[in-house]
Order: C-alpha cells, then structure tokens, then sequence
C-alpha cells in the first residue's frame, strides 16, 4: 500500500489563481480530510468527508472548496489564493469500524507559497 | 471536545525514559485521550490511545489518571529518531466525524 499520497510537493502561486491540491489513498478508508498548518501552530481542518459524495466544513473552510466523487480521491481547490492561505497541507484518511473511526493515516503534506 | 494542555517543550537524554504530561480536566466520560507526533513537518504519526486504562504499544506507554483529568506518554528509551513535536488530544473515538483537533502540541528534544 502507498498510504495517502499528496500532490504537488511544493507549489507556488501568484495571488489571485487557483490550484487544486491532490489527495489519494489506497486503504479503501472512509473517512478522508484536509488540515493546514501555519508555522509553529498546530493543525487546523478545513474540510472533511465521511465517505463518497459526502463533505462537509471545518474549522477554516473559506477559500476552498472540496469533492469526493471517489473512495480514494479528495482533492482540495483554492478558488483565488490569498497570501494567507500560505501554508502547509496535510491529507488525511481513516476507516471506519462499523462505531468509530480508527487512526487517521496522513499525508506527506504540500506546502505551498502564495505570493 | 475537551481541549488540553502541554507544557512547549521538554529535553531528554537518549537512552532514558521521556515523560510527556498532558492536562484535559475537562474531559468527558465518553472520550479518549490519542497522542500523534509530527517529526520535522512530516505529517502526523499516530501514537497510542486510551480511553480510562493504562495502555502499551510498541512505541509507547499511556498512563491515565484515576480521575482522567490528565495523562503522561512514556517513551521507554528514547532515541534522536524520537525528537518530534507531540500532540495530546482528546476526542469521542474518532468523533462522530473522524475530526481530531491539534494544539501546538510539546517539542521533545532527545540529546545525545
């Protein structure tokens, strides 16, 4: 198993376009969501899915928009990146077992740099 | 969910037990206590878990209070390989939505 992959690595945007930042997992998991973690903070979600054709908002969601057509995709898209939006963005997955959700497997993460 | 607290940072010599001390006093009865760390802006890593129990894993040891309103993790030998940043959270297995909430977490640091 390849875990959760995230792509790109790096990413730099000027402000104003919009990227989709990529998500996949080979674990047939449930549940997928997306942090972001600013330096020397801990992570915050910004949106979460609980399985195909399922999503729903975090604790930072403005400024991006989820889907989950698929068991293994999640991407996540900036509608018109901000500066504040730079960051570094993890991935995450879990299964569900059948009266709760086990450990969440993350991502490598991608950082991204909005200029 | 319940919110905790850890101390910033902590040393410890390679070799030697690390004890990571997390606060939840207001932790409700059907909720865990899950410890992830984060090595050098890798993503998290999943530790352990424990809901009233003391529990053991190959990488570590959670010891909960009698009351539950604070916990320690114990790495038994620690190595550099250990010096991370450690997450102390408290959720409902998983939460109703699989959502974990992240503080700033304890910055161990393992010297040789």
């Amino acid at each position: 198993n390849a875990g959760v992959t995230q792509t790109p690595k790096f990413q730099v945007l000027k402000t104003g376009q919009s990227m989709t930042l990529q998500c996949a997992q080979d674990m047939n998991h449930e549940y997928m969501s997306w942090y972001r973690q600013d330096p020397g903070m801990g992570l915050r979600l910004i949106h979460y899915s609980v399985g195909a054709g399922i999503t729903d908002q975090g604790e930072v969601p403005n400024g991006y928009n989820v889907s989950r057509s698929t068991t293994e995709d999640f991407p996540l898209r900036l509608l018109s990146a901000a500066p504040s939006q730079t960051s570094v963005y993890f991935c995450a997955s879990s299964r569900s077992s059948g009266r709760y959700w086990e450990t969440q497997y993350f991502g490598p993460g991608t950082r991204l740099l909005v200029l | 969910d319940a919110k905790t607290t850890q101390p910033t940072s902590m040393d410890c010599a390679e070799g030697r037990a690390a004890n990571l001390p997390c606060n939840h006093s207001t932790i409700s009865g059907n909720e865990y206590v899950y410890w992830y760390r984060q090595i050098h802006s890798q993503g998290p890593q999943y530790i352990i878990h424990g809901l009233k129990n003391n529990e053991t894993n190959e990488m570590a040891s959670l010891i909960i209070t009698e009351d539950r309103k604070s916990s320690t993790l114990i790495l038994p030998h620690a190595t550099l390989r250990d010096t991370a940043v450690y997450y102390c959270i408290v959720s409902r297995y998983g939460g109703s939505q699989g959502n974990l909430i992240f503080g700033k977490g304890t910055k161990l640091s393992v010297k040789p």
